[in-house]
C-alpha cells in the first residue's frame, strides 16, 4: 500500500542555501498538489502540477519558488537561496483526477533553515 | 471573506468519552467537505469525507454531520482513545482542486 512518499523528511539548511523536496504520488495518480504549514497553522496552498505541466502556482511566491512534474520521476519543490523564513513543513498530496477527489497527503519534508 | 474556521483550538475528553469537533464555513458555495487528522511530526490523514447533498456520514467511530443552513460542520468520534490525540483539521472545496483548510483543533485525551 504505497502512499504518497516524500523525501527527505527533514531538512537542514543555510540561509542562501538551496533546498530541494521530492514527492512521490500514490501509484497511478498523476495531480500532484504542494501546500506549506507553519507551526500550529493550517496548510496553505502553494501549486497544483499535473505530469509534465504546472496548472496552478497562484500559491508560490514569485521569487526563488519553483516546481515541477516531469513525465517520469517524483515531483520537484524548490526553492533557491533560502531564508529562516522558509521553516516550514512542506506537504506534498495527490489525487487521481482534480476537482473533488480527495487528496491524499505524504508525511511532509520539515525544512530547517539555520 | 471565505474562511474555514474551528471553535475550539484545544479540546480535552477523557478516554472513553465521545469528542465533538466543530468547524465553521462562510462560503455557501462549497460542496464537499474532509475532515482530516494530523498526529505530530505526519501528514494528514483522511478521516472522512461529506458532500453538500447530504447532512449526516457515518464512519467506523466517525461521524461527520453538516447543517447547511448555518454553515457549520462537525466530527464526532465515539469512545474517544489515546490514539485518536491529533490535530484534526476541516477541509472545504467549491468544486476545484482547491482546498480552504482551518487551522486545526488540538485533542487531547486525557487517561
Amino acid at each position: 500500500n504505497a502512499g504518497v512518499m516524500q523525501n527527505p523528511r527533514h531538512l537542514v539548511r543555510r540561509r542562501g542555501q538551496e533546498a530541494r523536496l521530492r514527492c512521490s504520488p500514490v501509484k497511478g495518480h498523476s495531480h500532484v498538489y504542494w501546500y506549506r504549514q507553519l507551526p500550529e497553522e493550517g496548510l496553505k496552498f502553494m501549486v497544483y502540477l499535473q505530469k509534465e505541466n504546472i496548472i496552478d502556482e497562484s500559491g508560490m511566491p514569485k521569487e526563488r519558488f519553483s516546481a515541477e512534474f516531469p513525465k517520469e520521476g517524483p515531483s520537484i519543490l524548490r526553492i533557491q537561496q533560502v531564508v529562516r523564513g522558509d521553516s516550514a513543513a512542506y506537504f506534498c498530496a495527490s489525487s487521481p483526477k482534480e476537482s473533488t477527489d480527495t487528496q491524499y497527503f505524504g508525511p511532509g519534508t520539515r525544512l530547517t533553515v539555520l | 471573506g471565505e474562511s474555514v474556521g474551528l471553535h475550539l483550538p484545544t479540546l480535552s475528553v477523557q478516554e472513553g468519552d465521545n469528542s465533538i469537533i466543530n468547524c465553521a464555513y462562510s462560503n455557501s458555495a462549497s460542496d464537499y467537505f474532509i475532515w482530516y487528522k494530523q498526529e505530530s511530526g505526519k501528514g494528514p490523514q483522511f478521516i472522512i469525507d461529506i458532500r453538500s447533498n447530504m447532512d449526516k456520514r457515518q464512519g467506523q467511530r466517525v461521524t461527520v454531520l453538516l447543517n447547511k443552513t448555518v454553515k457549520h460542520l462537525s466530527l464526532q468520534i465515539a469512545a474517544t482513545q489515546p490514539g485518536d490525540s491529533a490535530v484534526y483539521f476541516c477541509a472545504e472545496n467549491k468544486g476545484t482542486y482547491k482546498y480552504i483548510f482551518g487551522t486545526g483543533t488540538r485533542l487531547k485525551v486525557l487517561a
